[in-house]
């Protein structure tokens, strides 16, 4: 069964500084990889996804991600935080297009400090 | 277009009730998928149903069941309420070639 980990439970991060948030997955062949967001007390919002091609994904606000299949990660980065990023990101996996089932990581938690 | 609307947003009930979870997808979903949302075990799949028809199912008891519309409208019934069972609950709809959207939660409480 496919998994994910994401290692760091809680991240601080300075205003406008950059961020890397950390996503690992266990699955036997390229699965389909997914960054959302969640603000408290809402629902989740998707960041950006990974289907196949080109490895390094753009996503919305400023977030991008990259697929490394020998190293089986698909990391988070942002250049430069702005306290509107302060919120818990999860990262998900599902096993082909229209199978709906996501395995999600068990999320990181985003400070920023001012 | 609207997105994923659930309602209630907030729901107390006791245990040993029932209580029942609605989400509309977005106009033009076919596919409904619910999640189960804890501090303890995190987001988990509960089950999907495309076309009125339980596509996938997560391992959660019988306790746990859901239904789909023919306007594409889904419900979830969870029986014989536990304390455990206190969660977010969240919907998520998908068309033919976009990828998930999930709606803001209802919120149920067991006391």
């Amino acid at each position: 069964a496919q998994s994910v980990t994401q290692p760091d439970i809680h991240i601080t991060v300075s205003e406008g500084a950059s961020l890397e948030l950390r996503c690992n997955y266990s699955y036997g062949a390229t699965p389909y990889l997914f960054w959302y967001v969640q603000s408290p007390g809402q629902g989740l919002q998707l960041l950006l996804k990974y289907f196949s091609g080109d490895t390094l994904v753009q996503g919305i606000k400023g977030f991008e991600a990259e697929f490394k299949r020998s190293q089986s990660s698909f990391n988070l980065r942002k250049p430069s935080v702005h306290w509107s990023d302060a919120a818990e990101y999860f990262c998900a996996v599902g096993l082909n297009f229209g199978n709906e089932k996501l395995t999600f990581g068990t999320g990181t938690r985003l400070t920023i400090i001012p | 277009k609207a997105g994923v609307t659930q309602t209630p947003r907030y729901l107390i009930k006791t245990r040993g009730q029932q209580v029942t979870l609605s989400c509309s997808p977005i106009s033009g979903h076919r596919s409904v998928s619910w999640y189960q949302q804890t501090p303890g075990q995190g987001l988990q799949f509960l089950f999907e149903y495309f076309s009125e028809t339980q596509r996938n199912k997560g391992n959660f008891p019988g306790r746990f069941s859901g239904r789909q519309f023919s306007n594409s409208r889904s419900e979830m019934n969870v029986s014989t309420l536990e304390l455990g069972d206190s969660a977010l609950y969240l919907c998520a709809s998908r068309g033919d070639r976009d990828e998930q959207y999930f709606g803001p939660g209802t919120r149920l409480t067991v006391t």
